[in-house]
């Protein structure tokens, strides 16, 4: 079956540093991947849709210059959060979807990093 | 606007039946996702409806009725390890890739 790698798995750090997640497909091609951000008993808050070859695009109130996204290739998206604060710390997670399969496809999550920011 | 909504906690008992219900208004409807998710991990594809009735997978049936923005996910045959969030999920304004979740059901099975 499809998988996504995601990683690290766990990170903490220092306020004011850039931490910088990873996510592959590695038995599949992803036109699209997509970030997510939960934060403790919530659900899953679509952050940004990461596009192969493209910019990202961003959901309403998340800031594009905090959250560095890139999609340099068909199977790794990466999220660069930028001079991180404790505010940051949360369970990030990215999911993709199969080239050339539709909406009505389930998509690919990754294991989700967990994120504290001391 | 667009809106998922479930129930945020439930707990039933091993080999008891369970019903998870979710309530959505989305603008262009293109089908209904449920994921379940271990604490602290991704969450899983279970099921999708498009159409109105019940579709059965082993001990997991998910329901959709169109017309009342109503679906639910039923757990037979309950055992420990389905403890979990059970996320409702919808594609966001139509034929896209965006799902919008809801806030997910927090399923405890207790001996």
């Amino acid at each position: 079956g499809a998988v996504v790698s995601q990683h690290p798995s766990w990170v903490i750090c220092k306020s004011g540093t850039s931490v910088k997640i990873e996510c592959r497909s590695l038995d599949f091609q992803a036109t699209t991947m997509f970030w997510y951000r939960q934060f403790p008993k919530q659900s899953l808050m679509l952050m940004a849709t990461s596009n192969e070859g493209s910019k990202a695009t961003y959901e309403q109130g998340v800031e594009k210059d905090k959250f560095l996204i890139n999609h340099a290739s068909l199977t790794l998206s990466t999220l660069t959060v930028t001079s991180a604060h404790p505010e940051d710390s949360s369970f990030y997670i990215c999911s993709a979807r199969e080239k050339g399969t539709a909406y009505n496809q389930p998509q690919h999550f990754g294991d989700g990093t967990r994120l504290s920011i001391l | 606007g667009q809106n998922i909504d479930q129930p945020t906690e439930m707990t039933a008992t091993e080999g008891a039946i369970v019903q998870i219900n979710c309530t959505y208004q989305t603008s262009g409807f293109n089908g209904l996702f449920w994921y379940q998710q271990h604490a602290g991990e991704a969450p899983t594809f279970l099921s999708y409806n498009v159409l109105d009735g019940l579709e059965e997978k082993g001990r997991f049936s998910s329901f959709l009725s169109r017309s009342k923005g109503y679906s639910y996910l039923l757990l037979k045959e309950l055992q420990m390890k389905d403890s979990a969030s059970y996320l409702c999920a919808a594609p966001r304004g139509g034929a896209t890739n965006k799902l919008i979740f809801g806030t997910g059901t927090l399923l405890a099975v207790q001996p």
